[in-house]
Order: C-alpha cells, then sequence, then structure tokens
C-alpha cells in the first residue's frame, strides 16, 4: 500500500529562517500529493498540492514540487513566521480512495 | 459556501459505551472519508462513504461502522469502547470517491474514553 516517510521533528527555528520539510512517498501509479497543516487544537487543513510530475503547488510563501523521479514532495518556504507554527502532514492521495498520512513534522517558529 | 462542520466537538466516554458522531460534508461534495488521529501521531484512515456505500475501508474492526445519508452527510459509530479509542476523529469531504481529489477536513471531535 501506500506510504509516506517524513523527516522527524521537531523542527526548531527562528523567524526569517528558511524552511525545508522533506517527504518521500510510495504509492500505486500516479498519486496527488498533498501538505496539510494542523494547528494546536484543530483539524487538518490544506496547505496545498500537485497531481502532475513537475507540478508546484504554492501557497502562503509555502512551495513544493512533485519530483515523479526521487518519490519526493519536500515543503520549503523562505522566511518563516511566528504564525507558521503547527504541524505539518505530508499525504500522498492515489487512485484508491484515501489519503496515507506519516506522523507529522512539528514545526515551531521562535521569535 | 459552507466548510465542513462535525458535531459534537468534545465527547466523554466510558468503556463499553457507544458512540455516535456527526458530519456534514462541503456543498456540492458527495464523499466523506473518516480519519482517526491518536495523540502525536497522523490521521488514519477509518473508511469512506461515496454515493451512500461504503466504498473502502482500513484496518478497524467491525465495532467501527458507519452511515452516509441522502444529503451526504455522515455518521461513525464506534461499539463497544475500548480506551484506545481515545482520539481525535476527523472527518472530510470531496467530490469523487478517489484518493487523487482533494479532500477538506472538519474541525474534528475529540473523544476520550475512561
Amino acid at each position: 500500500g501506500d506510504s509516506v516517510t517524513q523527516m522527524e521533528g521537531p523542527v526548531t527555528l527562528s523567524e526569517e529562517a528558511f524552511l525545508t520539510i522533506n517527504c518521500t512517498y510510495t504509492a500505486t501509479g500516479y498519486p496527488s500529493l498533498f501538505w496539510y497543516v494542523q494547528y494546536p487544537g484543530e483539524g487538518l487543513q490544506l496547505l496545498l498540492k500537485a497531481t502532475k510530475a513537475d507540478d508546484k503547488g504554492s501557497n502562503k510563501g509555502f512551495e513544493a514540487t512533485y519530483r515523479k523521479e526521487t518519490t519526493s514532495f519536500h515543503l520549503e518556504k523562505g522566511s518563516v513566521q511566528v504564525s507558521d507554527s503547527a504541524v505539518y502532514f505530508c499525504a500522498p492521495g492515489g487512485s484508491n480512495y484515501k489519503l496515507t498520512f506519516g506522523k507529522g513534522t512539528l514545526l515551531t517558529v521562535n521569535p | 459556501e459552507t466548510g465542513v462542520t462535525q458535531s459534537p466537538t468534545h465527547l466523554i466516554k466510558t468503556r463499553g459505551q457507544q458512540v455516535t458522531l456527526r458530519c456534514s460534508s462541503q456543498s456540492g461534495h458527495n464523499t466523506v472519508s473518516w480519519y482517526q488521529q491518536a495523540l502525536g501521531q497522523g490521521p488514519q484512515f477509518i473508511f469512506q462513504y461515496y454515493r451512500e456505500e461504503e466504498n473502502g475501508r482500513g484496518n478497524f474492526p467491525p465495532r467501527f461502522s458507519g452511515l452516509q445519508f441522502p444529503n451526504y452527510s455522515s455518521e461513525l459509530n464506534v461499539n463497544a469502547l475500548e480506551l484506545d479509542d481515545s482520539a481525535l476523529y476527523l472527518c472530510a469531504s470531496s467530490v469523487g470517491g478517489e484518493g487523487k481529489e482533494t479532500q477538506y477536513f472538519g474541525p474534528g471531535t475529540r473523544l476520550l474514553v475512561l
């Protein structure tokens, strides 16, 4: 079945630092790839997505590129803010019906 | 446009009891998926309903069951509650019964089993 490996957290950065959270996946066929964000005590919010190879998803300064050859979808942001502190989940969505999540990466941004 | 809503927000039950959680899908969506998220873990897929039929199921026992109604809202029922059922239960709605489609999540129901 599908699986995802995410960078182990927690990740602690200072405000305005560069962020990378690595994500690699295994999936049958050509899945869509998603990043979701979960703020404390809340549900999951879609951050960005990409539906085919070489697509770049972007939102709120975050970017991730669908790399089929390396089966990766790394999340990046050039300058993080305190408000970006949250748990980030990478999830492939395949031709079956479900999203597959890893454990997530906790990001803490200090002022 | 109304997003995905869930009720109740919090619930406390005792071991052996039964619980029903509810989810209203986003307008125009015909698919609801349910996930269980234990503390400190990622969400785990329970099952999905597409046009009122179960479309797929994860590794959860039969005491986890569900329904989808003609308006595409959904219920998750859990019988014979166990302590390990304590978790955040998330529902997500989408269009079409495929994982490739974007799933939009509700705020979740936090269940505590004592």
